[in-house]
C-alpha cells in the first residue's frame, strides 16, 4: 500500500538555526497538509496546500514557517528560525481529493531544540 | 472555526470488554468525520470515517456512530484485544474541506 514518507525521522538543532523537513506525499494525491504534535498533546493544524499555494493555515503557522513542493514529489516544510516551543513531532500528510476524503499520516518527524 | 472535544482522556479494559470515545464538535457544516490510532513513534492512522449522510457505520469489530443534529459522534470497539491498546483521535473536517481538526485523544489500556 503507498505510503506517506518522512525524512528525517529525527532532527536536533539549535535555537535560532534553520530546519527543512521533508515529506513524500503519495504519488496520486493532490492536497499536502503539515501537522504539529507536541509530547502528549493532540495533532494540531498547521497548513494545507494545493496546487502549489497554502489552501489554508492556522495561527500556528506564523511568519517563522514556509511550505514549498519543489519539484513533482517532495513537500517541505522550513522553520526559519527555530525557537524551543518548536520542538514537537511533525507530521506530513496528503489526500486525493479535497473533501471526504482519507488523510494519511507519515509516520513523523521529531523536532527537538536545544 | 471547528473545534472538537473528546471523552475520556483514558481508558481501561479488560479484553474481551467493549470500549467506547465520544467526539463533539462545534461547526454543524462539517460533514466528514475519521478516527484514527495512533501507536507509539508512528503517525495517525486512519481506522474508520463517517460522512454526514450517514448515521452509523461498521467495520469487523469497529463501529462509528454520528447524531448530526447533536454533533456527536462516538467510537465504538467490541471485543477488544491487547494490540488495540493505543492512543485514538476523533477529527472533523471544517466546511471548506481544508482542514482536519483533532480532538485531544484518548489512551486505551486493553489489559488480558
Amino acid at each position: 500500500e503507498p505510503e506517506v514518507t518522512q525524512t528525517p525521522s529525527h532532527q536536533v538543532t539549535q535555537m535560532g538555526q534553520e530546519v527543512i523537513l521533508r515529506c513524500v506525499p503519495i504519488s496520486n494525491h493532490l492536497y499536502f497538509y503539515w501537522y504539529r504534535q507536541i509530547l502528549g498533546q493532540k495533532v494540531e493544524f498547521l497548513v494545507s496546500f494545493y496546487n502549489n499555494e497554502i489552501s489554508e493555515k492556522s495561527e500556528i503557522f506564523d511568519d517563522q514557517f514556509s511550505v514549498e513542493r519543489p519539484d513533482g514529489s517532495n513537500f517541505t516544510l522550513k522553520i526559519r528560525s527555530t525557537k524551543l516551543e518548536d520542538s514537537a513531532m511533525y507530521f506530513c500528510a496528503s489526500k486525493f481529493l479535497q473533501s471526504n476524503s482519507p488523510l494519511h499520516f507519515g509516520n513523523g518527524t521529531r523536532l527537538t531544540v536545544t | 472555526g471547528e473545534n472538537v472535544e473528546q471523552h475520556p482522556s483514558t481508558l481501561s479494559v479488560q479484553e474481551g470488554d467493549s470500549a467506547v470515545i465520544k467526539c463533539t464538535y462545534s461547526d454543524s457544516a462539517s460533514n466528514y468525520f475519521p478516527w484514527y490510532k495512533q501507536e507509539l513513534g508512528k503517525g495517525p492512522q486512519l481506522i474508520i470515517d463517517i460522512r454526514s449522510n450517514v448515521g452509523e457505520k461498521k467495520d469487523q469489530r469497529i463501529a462509528v456512530t454520528l447524531n448530526k443534529t447533536a454533533k456527536h459522534f462516538s467510537l465504538h470497539i467490541t471485543e477488544t484485544q491487547p494490540e488495540d491498546s493505543a492512543v485514538y483521535f476523533c477529527a472533523a473536517a471544517n466546511q471548506a474541506g481544508t482542514a482536519l481538526i483533532f480532538g485531544k485523544g484518548t489512551t486505551l489500556s486493553v489489559s488480558s
